[in-house]
């Protein structure tokens, strides 16, 4: 198993500015993603954060908006830029989940933006 | 693209009576995974199914894998408050995706 630290846990942030959340694994991870959550809603991906190289964006999500960090193989950073009210969520990172093994995610970070 | 869908979305049961969400992908999955989230709380993994046809059981909860690996069901007996919760499938097709989910509330 795997755990994960994400921090902040939430936040309540003025549009136009940018947030910085932060994931640490306690292990070595291959497979970092990021999601979003609306309330009530299901999880989407974001992007999968490639240690080394830079992350790959689902449908929908680009770069500028959503630029990710991955210096190594147990941390990875997701940043919300130009926030807007449309953008509050939570956002959830998780490690593994992909074939043949289970995902484990951090406690989510709950955006506001006013 | 690859959509997986859940019925049905919102589900209040008596404590005690049973419930049954259903998972129902557009494509054929390699495998699918149950998530529970309690409100408030992040997904935790519950099961993998793997093969076509496949029963597993834990505890009260009977999860099944259909044979054309589209489809995927999760039944509670006996529900208890502790139930309580958001159930997600999440399939593994060509990339992975989450259900929409069902929401099971559990009436004492």
């Amino acid at each position: 198993s795997a755990v994960i630290s994400q921090k902040p846990s939430r936040d309540i942030c003025q549009r136009g500015t940018s947030l910085t959340i932060q994931c640490q694994v306690d292990s070595q991870v291959t497979m970092m993603f990021w999601y979003r959550q609306q309330p009530g809603q299901s999880l989407t991906l974001i992007a999968t954060a490639n240690q080394g190289s830079e992350a790959t964006y689902e449908s929908g999500f680009v770069i500028d908006k959503f630029p990710i960090s991955r210096p190594n193989l147990t941390f990875s950073t997701l940043t919300v830029s130009n926030m807007s009210p449309e953008d509050s969520s939570i956002y959830l990172c998780s490690v593994e989940g992909i074939g043949n093994t289970e995902a484990f995610f951090g406690q989510g970070t709950r955006l506001t933006v006013v | 693209g690859q959509q997986v869908m859940q019925i049905p979305q919102y589900q209040h049961v008596q404590e005690g009576e049973d419930f049954t969400t259903y998972c129902n992908s557009s494509t054929t999955l390699s495998n699918i995974q149950w998530y529970k989230q309690r409100p408030g709380g992040h997904p935790v993994f519950l099961i993998q199914l793997v093969k076509s046809g496949e029963v597993k059981k834990q505890k009260r909860l009977t999860f099944q894998f259909g044979e054309a690996k589209k489809n995927s069901s999760l039944h509670i007996t006996a529900t208890q408050t502790t139930d309580v919760g958001t159930y997600f499938c999440a399939g593994s097709g060509n990339q992975f995706y989450f259900g929409t989910g069902t929401s099971l509330t559990v009436i004492p």
